[in-house]
């Protein structure tokens, strides 16, 4: 069964600095990765995916993640946070053919002044 | 955003009674999903649909029944509502197997007093 961890459930944080969100994974298969962010009161906005090809995926608002297979990883990072990426984070992997999320139980990201 | 509306926002029952909850999207995605998001879980599948009057459970069903009558609306029905199920609801959909990338209405919050 697929299984997916978030090894921090809040990361404290000041401005500028950087930041990364763990994430670990189990599958015996290929999978698809995810990371969603959730601002308070709202739903899931998809941040960036990794579906195949290169390791390191792009996403919105100056976030990016590595994929790395062998330790079974796909790890967030921002080299300079702001204020406004206060927000819970979500890691993700698919899940069978009917592309089914199992999601991780979140991380806590709060960025202060 | 994708076209997903979810309906009502919130909602306040009784314990015993039945309860649905809507989701309507726009986008004519074949998979739609219920997730439930409780703290300390992150997100659980309750059921997902694989197209019109094509269901499957999740890992979180027990109490809950879902139906898909057209393809653009899935209802999710809480047969006897109870405190354990009080909680923020969010339908999700993917368009394919090709894009498994998930969007997520703005949730509902239902509470059973």
């Amino acid at each position: 069964a697929q299984s997916v961890t978030q090894l921090d459930s809040q990361v404290p944080v000041f401005e500028e600095a950087p930041v990364e969100l763990r994430c670990n994974y189990s599958s015996s298969v290929s999978v698809y990765l995810f990371w969603y962010v959730q601002y308070p009161n709202q739903g899931l906005q998809l941040l960036l995916k990794y579906l195949s090809g290169s390791t390191l995926v792009k996403g919105i608002n100056g976030f990016e993640a590595e994929f790395n297979k062998s330790q079974t990883s796909f790890h967030l990072r921002k080299p300079s946070v702001h204020i406004s990426d206060t927000a819970e984070y979500f890691c993700a992997v698919n899940r069978g053919s009917q592309g089914n999320l199992i999601f991780g139980k979140g991380t806590k990201l709060s960025v202060k002044p | 955003d994708a076209g997903i509306t979810q309906s009502p926002r919130h909602k306040v029952t009784e314990t015993g009674t039945p309860v649905t909850l809507r989701c309507h999207q726009t986008e004519n995605h074949r998979y739609m999903y219920w997730y439930r998001q409780d703290p300390g879980h992150g997100l659980r599948l309750i059921h997902y649909s694989y197209g019109v009057k094509d269901t499957d459970k999740g890992e979180v069903s027990d109490g809950y029944s879902v139906s898909r009558s057209k393809t653009e609306d899935f209802l999710l029905t809480l047969e006897s509502a109870t405190s354990s199920q009080t909680s923020v609801y969010f339908c999700a959909i993917t368009a394919d197997r090709g894009h498994p990338e998930a969007f997520f209405g703005q949730g509902t919050r239902l509470t059973v007093v």
